[in-house]
């Protein structure tokens, strides 16, 4: 599982509240990534990071932030969750060759 | 940037035969393209990968063929069995300016195997 948790896997909130997700890894890997996976869409990637404080949009950031202060943790951060905003969502980590991507045990996240 | 088609969308074979998963992708640029199988709750996981210069990779029962000109590439799951029913997904990947690999998924292929 290349040494990738996630918290918390489930979450249940409110719409307007804020809303942090940690990817944590053990492996000392570079490049961390957020992605969330809806019915019909596959996998999407939100944002993601090439080291610490050093990170990019994806194909679906709005709404999202992101923070990495310190090799091991990418947090996800949604400032006011919206119902559009249920989903699970899955950290991914890169290795070797920056291309080959192991994901992390997801997040269900649904927003009443 | 890069877009994924994945087809079909379902797929229902009988055990014991084969099952045909085709993708195409539009930027030529993209060299790297990994499948992920994907069980109920579970997380997508790795299970071949194929660079843009080959054009065949085979394990055990599974091969990945990659037609770079047409710029398709299919997956193939020979004496299908009950566990290899999952969703399937084709990807491919879009190198960035900071090198960290933009991964742009398929939408998935949910493969049902009849006993």
């Amino acid at each position: 599982d290349a040494g990738i948790t996630q918290s918390p896997r489930h979450k249940v909130t409110e719409t307007g509240t804020p809303v942090t997700l940690r990817c944590h890894q053990t492996e000392n890997h570079r490049y961390m990534y957020w992605y969330r996976q809806d019915p019909g869409h596959g996998l999407r990637l939100i944002h993601y990071s090439y080291g610490v404080k050093d990170t990019d949009k994806g194909e679906v950031s709005d709404g999202y932030s992101v923070s990495r202060s310190k090799t091991e943790d990418f947090l996800l951060t949604l400032e006011s969750a919206t119902s559009s905003q249920t989903s699970v969502y899955f950290c991914a980590i890169s290795v070797g060759d920056r291309d080959t991507q192991y994901f992390g045990p997801g997040t269900r996240l649904t927003v009443l | 940037g890069e877009n994924v088609e994945q087809h079909p969308s379902t797929l229902s074979v009988q055990e014991g035969d084969s099952a045909v998963i085709k993708c195409t992708y539009s930027d030529s640029a993209s060299n790297y393209f990994p499948w992920y199988k994907q069980e109920l709750g579970k997380r997508p996981q790795l299970i071949i990968d194929i660079r843009s210069n080959v054009g065949e990779k085979k394990d055990q029962r599974i091969a990945v063929t990659l037609n770079k000109t047409a710029k398709h590439f299919s997956l193939h799951i020979t004496e299908t069995q009950p566990e290899d029913s999952a969703v399937y997904f084709c990807a491919a990947t879009e190198r960035g300016y900071s090198s960290a690999s933009k991964i742009i998924f398929g939408s998935g292929t949910r493969l049902s195997i009849r006993p």
